[in-house]
């Protein structure tokens, strides 16, 4: 079982704050990182795939950021607004073996942005 | 262009009942899966295939099964539905095998086992 962390489980944040979660995955043989916003009763949706060490990806006021080497990635919401609150989800695939393709989860940051 | 197509909706089954849950994507996706959400424990992926005839086993595969006949149709069955089955499962796809491209999710169906 490949292990993917995420931290914090949960944020509260006042709307404007800017914040930053964690994800950490298994350093060795990786192939690709994903990120997915998650709002209640809604599928989740896709915002970042990133495959090189040192990749950064932007998409309006979310950013994220790859350390393969230590195996963690980062995302930033800058101006938290209250249409950000959702569940942020990570996910990582490594390069082969038995489990080539296996697209795993973390658990999730649960964000609240109050108004 | 439909994405990924899931049915049922909502399903209230009795233990020891079985049913199939169906999945089919229009996009020509190479990789199917199916995760299964329970509160506090994220998307567990409970099977997977990287192509047509190709299926293997993720966290949770104990109690379903799948297979893989066609690129566009990945059903879940469940065999003989216990109350742990209680939980919305969600299929998604993705374009390649590997990982490089994101997933696309299907709306989820709701499962209540009694």
């Amino acid at each position: 079982i490949l292990n993917v962390e995420q931290s914090p489980q949960s944020l509260h944040v006042q709307e404007g704050d800017s914040t930053n979660f964690t994800c950490s995955f298994p350093s060795s043989n990786f192939y690709a990182l994903h990120w997915y916003r998650w709002e209640t009763a809604k599928s989740p949706e896709a915002l970042f795939v990133m495959t090189l060490n040192g990749d950064e990806k932007k998409k309006g006021r979310i950013s994220a950021t790859l350390n393969t080497k230590e195996g963690y990635s980062y995302l930033y919401i800058k101006g938290s607004q209250p249409e950000d609150s959702a569940t942020y989800l990570c996910a990582f695939t490594n390069a082969g073996g038995t489990s080539y393709g296996k697209l795993t989860f973390g658990q999730g940051t649960i964000l609240t942005v109050h108004p | 262009n439909a994405g990924v197509t899931q049915t049922p909706k909502f399903q209230v089954l009795k233990t020891g009942q079985s049913m199939t849950l169906q999945c089919a994507q229009d996009m020509n996706h190479e990789y199917m899966s199916w995760y299964r959400q329970d509160p506090g424990m994220g998307l567990r992926l409970i099977h997977y295939s990287v192509g047509a005839g190709i299926t293997d086993q993720g966290e949770v595969p104990n109690g379903y099964n799948v297979s893989r006949s066609t690129t566009e149709d990945f059903p879940l069955r469940l065999l003989s539905a216990a109350p742990s089955q209680t939980s919305v499962y969600f299929c998604a796809s993705r374009y390649d095998r590997a990982g490089a491209n994101v997933l696309t999710f299907g709306a989820g169906s709701r499962l209540t086992v009694l």
